[in-house]
């Protein structure tokens, strides 16, 4: 066990829903990355915090957002859900280079 | 589009085998690299690293090999383990910050 954890572990919402997904980091890491990963394929990032402020953003419109908290823990926010976010949700954390993943938020849009 | 990939999306090995699994990268300025596992239903979860100041590290069981002048890592699992069925993924970090995957390989591990 890495010591990440997230919440929920399964969602089921609509097309034009909110969600807020939520990571909890490995203890003294501060740094927190999240990616999306589509069935078969590998995860694809979207963005990472470090000490609050977003530290770098991957091919995601602006509907994906996120926040980091001052204890570390991290929430990934979508709007406006589109079938196609459909995916399992990673989150990790990390000191320095190495990530390390929790168990992922299982995202499926009806 | 992606920097890493992966040569074979499948490999099927006798347990007891050793495995040997592929990536190739087209980043030449990457430094690190990781392979992670992941089973069904869980994250990814870290294997073993390498920078590419170095061209081998071994951890249990596994040796990650790093071939800079053809860009080109491999993963080797010795004695390989029903509990190493998995989907395997190599990744390389991207300015410093972002991990690059490849689309992953699964192992089928046969009794």
């Amino acid at each position: 066990e890495t010591g990440v954890t997230q919440s929920p572990t399964h969602l089921i919402k609509t097309r034009g829903q909110q969600v807020t997904l939520r990571c909890s980091s490995q203890s003294g890491h501060n740094t927190v990355s999240w990616y999306q990963q589509a069935l078969g394929q590998g995860p694809q990032f979207i963005f990472q915090y470090y000490r609050e402020e977003e530290n770098g953003r991957g091919n995601f419109p602006p509907r994906f957002s996120g926040l980091q908290f001052p204890n570390y823990s991290s929430e990934l926010n979508v709007n406006a859900l589109e079938l196609d976010d459909s995916a399992l949700y990673l989150c990790a954390s990390s000191f320095r280079e190495t990530q390390y993943f929790g168990p992922g938020t299982r995202l499926l849009v009806l | 589009g992606e920097s890493v990939g992966l040569h074979l999306p499948t490999l099927s090995v006798q347990e007891g085998d050793n495995s040997i699994i592929n990536c190739a990268y087209s980043n030449s300025a990457s430094d690190y690299f990781i392979w992670y596992k992941q089973e069904s239903g869980k994250g990814p979860q870290f294997i073993i690293d390498i920078r590419s100041n170095m061209d081998k590290r071994q951890g249990q069981r596994v040796t990650v090999l790093l071939n800079k002048t053809v860009k080109h890592l491999s993963l080797q699992i010795a004695a390989t383990q029903p509990g190493d069925s998995a989907v395997y993924f190599c990744a390389e970090i991207l300015n410093d910050y972002k991990l690059s995957f490849g689309a992953g390989t699964t192992v089928t591990v046969r009794a």
